[in-house]
């Protein structure tokens, strides 16, 4: 079975762009969650997706909104882009929104801010 | 605030040894304490999922246990090595989906 695929697996923008990053779940799983991982704040929750549903939101600026599609696909997307914006970008997919649920992570989208 | 903490920050061992790393987190609103190894240029790999007070769980050398209601999970590592090199994380979720609240991780370094 394929795994969490995540693409790009680079970026690099300029403030005030706006950038798109997408995520395809392990086949069957319904729901993604979106992470974000810097050096200072380690990994924070950014949002959760299931069935199309935004389920949870973290504590991010409104700049960061996500969707899910039919087929499970999610992208998150990121607007008007700062400098301290520059992170790793982890989605994860789990066959249900469970707690108990197993996540499981794509490799991850590196965005640049300059 | 939802804390999640996790001890030591990074730990240096010889080949052989074993070891161990805590996690503390809010015994209240307890659903699960999930363990992660993030080793370098890879993604992040579940360990367990761990829900019962007292649970041990175990796969190969490495085995993590969980105490709810004073908050704490420990992992140990038995016999390390090179290849265990990574970093330890814990995530701590209080239900309501999927939603996981990570430690800043433990780095373990093996050394031959």
């Amino acid at each position: 079975k394929a795994g969490v695929t995540q693409t790009p697996r680079y970026l690099i923008k300029t403030r005030g762009q706006q950038v798109t990053l997408s995520c395809s779940p392990i086949s069957g799983h319904r729901s993604v969650s979106w992470y974000q991982q810097t050096p200072g704040q380690g990994l924070q929750f950014l949002f959760e997706y299931f069935s199309e549903t935004q389920r949870n939101k973290g504590n991010f600026p409104g700049r960061f909104s996500g969707r899910q599609f039919s087929n499970s696909r999610s992208e998150m997307n990121v607007s008007t882009l700062e400098l301290g914006d520059s992170a790793l970008y982890l989605c994860a997919s789990s066959l249900v929104a469970g707690p108990t649920d197993t996540q499981y992570f794509g490799p991850g989208t590196r965005l640049t801010v300059l | 605030i939802l804390n999640v903490e996790q001890s030591p920050q990074s730990l240096h061992v010889q080949e052989g040894d074993s070891t161990n790393f805590t996690c503390s987190f809010p015994s209240s609103n307890f659903y699960a304490l999930h363990w992660y190894r993030w080793e370098t240029a890879k993604s992040p790999e579940a360990l367990f999922v761990m829900t019962l007070n007292g649970d041990e769980k175990k796969k190969g050398r490495i085995s993590a246990t969980l105490n709810t209601k004073e908050g704490y999970s420990y992992l140990y590592i038995k016999g390390s090595q090179p290849e265990d090199s990574a970093t330890y994380l814990c995530a701590f979720n209080r239900g309501g989906g999927n939603k996981l609240t990570f430690g800043t991780g433990t780095q373990l370094k093996v050394e031959l």
